[in-house]
């Protein structure tokens, strides 16, 4: 089956340290996302990417880097300069064109030890 | 700035009742989707809406789009336990750009 896979389910970050987040997609599209969602609020866009070897920062990109060097893969990091890490992480996909909705994975769960 | 708005953030309401949801956003766009999220738990896709006046149902909910006044309503028919869920709704920032604005969300709860 298609989906998205995203690991760990649960992450502790130590002080200063960085972490990456995985998200592997077999659905073969060209657009990847990362969201992050705080308690009882929506969803903010972190990264994007549309296409291979080429990424866009969102709305609150500070913190946080990417990379595309895969199709299937979207690794989002979570720098020691994001200083309030603790939330759930979404990763989606779509293709870039047409007009379906993104499938996301089932997330990850980030806090500060 | 493309923002979108939803209310009410929180609902409680009886099993066997209606009520509706509703989305403005402030900016033209050509696409909004509508999502379910249980608790902890990933997006799940519900409707996705093009055109203005474009209407889709799926058991008790309804999902309908007016492009003309920027609004997109999600109404419950005869609510059950089992639609308790937050529920969002997301726009194309722009004709193309594939980039999308998630609403606040409605923490849906029914009460049996």
């Amino acid at each position: 089956d298609g989906g998205i896979t995203q690991s760990p389910k649960y992450l502790f970050r130590k002080e200063g340290q960085n972490v990456t987040l995985s998200c592997e997609q077999n659905l073969n599209h060209d657009a990847m996302y990362w969201y992050r969602q705080d308690p009882g609020q929506g969803l903010r866009l972190i990264y994007y990417s549309q296409i291979v070897n080429d990424f866009q920062k969102g709305d609150i990109a500070e913190g946080y880097s990417v990379s595309r060097e895969k199709k299937e893969s979207f690794p989002l990091t979570v720098t020691s300069a994001q200083k309030n890490p603790t939330a759930f992480y979404l990763c989606a996909s779509s293709p870039r064109t047409g007009t379906q909705p993104q499938h996301f994975g089932d997330g990850t769960r980030l806090s500060i030890l | 700035e493309l923002k979108v708005e939803q209310n009410p953030l929180f609902l409680s309401m009886q099993e066997g009742k209606n009520y509706t949801i509703y989305c403005n956003y402030s900016t033209t766009s050509d696409r909004l989707y509508w999502y379910r999220q249980d608790p902890g738990k990933s997006l799940e896709s519900l409707f996705v809406l093009l055109s203005n006046g474009a209407v889709k149902q799926e058991g008790r909910l309804m999902a309908s789009l007016d492009t003309k006044a920027r609004l997109s309503t999600l109404h419950i028919t005869a609510a059950v336990h089992d639609l308790s869920a937050t529920y969002f709704c997301a726009v194309d920032r722009g004709s193309g750009t594939y980039k999308y604005i998630f609403g606040t969300g409605t923490r849906l709860k029914v009460l049996a």
